[in-house]
């Protein structure tokens, strides 16, 4: 199975921070990779696909990249709204994996 | 626009099945490089895969999960649905339904999930 580890956990950030979620693949899993968004007793929504591009609908302030097995979610600047938590999800092979999550707070 | 609605009893008692079924609505579950999955999410915890399924009803599985999981397909009621058996308090999670978009090379990612259901697993 591959494994996401999802770094950081948890992230504490202003409005308008620049923040930088990663995640690392266990193993190749070429660019299948989606980010997801998730409110407080709301639906996952995705974010980002295929590692990076973003999905109709998203705003541009966030961004995916890939390097190797290691992958980001970037969001520029930071807005009320985006406080949140977010997912990885490796979408190369079965079985499925989620990364562990990053919740971002508001500092 | 597709939409998906998860149904089924909200509290289970141990050792009992859990069963739901997912509706699709505003497209039709066959045909496609799609799949129809299952995911959970225990309270105050990440999203876990559990299965999922093809229109023809090839399945995969959690390996986790895979001895207790069963995923079915309904093509004529555009449903299909999932079974879980001798359920542990360990099972009470928000259950959703999501379209899984694959193509060959690549096993997908969920994109529309339903609202989601909380089933509790309790005697």
């Amino acid at each position: 199975d591959i494994q996401m580890t999802q770094s950081p956990s948890s992230v504490s950030a202003s409005v308008g921070d620049r923040v930088t979620i990663t995640c690392r693949a266990s193993q190749g899993i070429s660019s299948w990779l989606a980010w997801y968004q998730q409110k407080p007793g709301k639906v996952p929504k995705i974010l980002i696909y295929d590692a990076s591009s973003l999905q109709s609908g998203v705003p541009s302030r966030f961004s995916g990249s890939r390097s190797g097995t290691d992958f980001t979610l970037t969001i520029s600047s930071l807005q009320p709204e985006d406080f949140a938590s977010y997912y990885c999800q490796q979408a190369n092979s079965f079985p499925l994996t989620f990364g562990g999550g990053t919740k971002v707070e508001i500092k | 626009q597709l939409q998906l609605q998860e149904s089924g009893p909200g509290l289970v008692k141990p050792s009992e099945t859990l069963s739901l079924t997912c509706t699709v609505s505003g497209g039709s579950i066959s045909g496609g490089f799609y799949y129809w999955g299952w995911i959970r999410q225990p309270p105050g915890k990440g999203l876990e895969w559990i299965g999922s399924i093809y229109y023809s009803g090839s399945t995969y599985y959690n390996p986790s999960l895979n001895s207790r999981v069963t995923i079915s397909v309904d093509t004529s009621k555009n449903q299909f649905s999932l079974k879980l058996s001798s359920v542990t308090a360990a099972d009470t999670a928000v259950y959703y339904c999501a379209r899984q978009i694959a193509a060959p090379g690549f096993s997908g990612w969920f994109d529309p999930w339903g609202q989601g259901t909380l089933v509790t697993v309790s005697s």
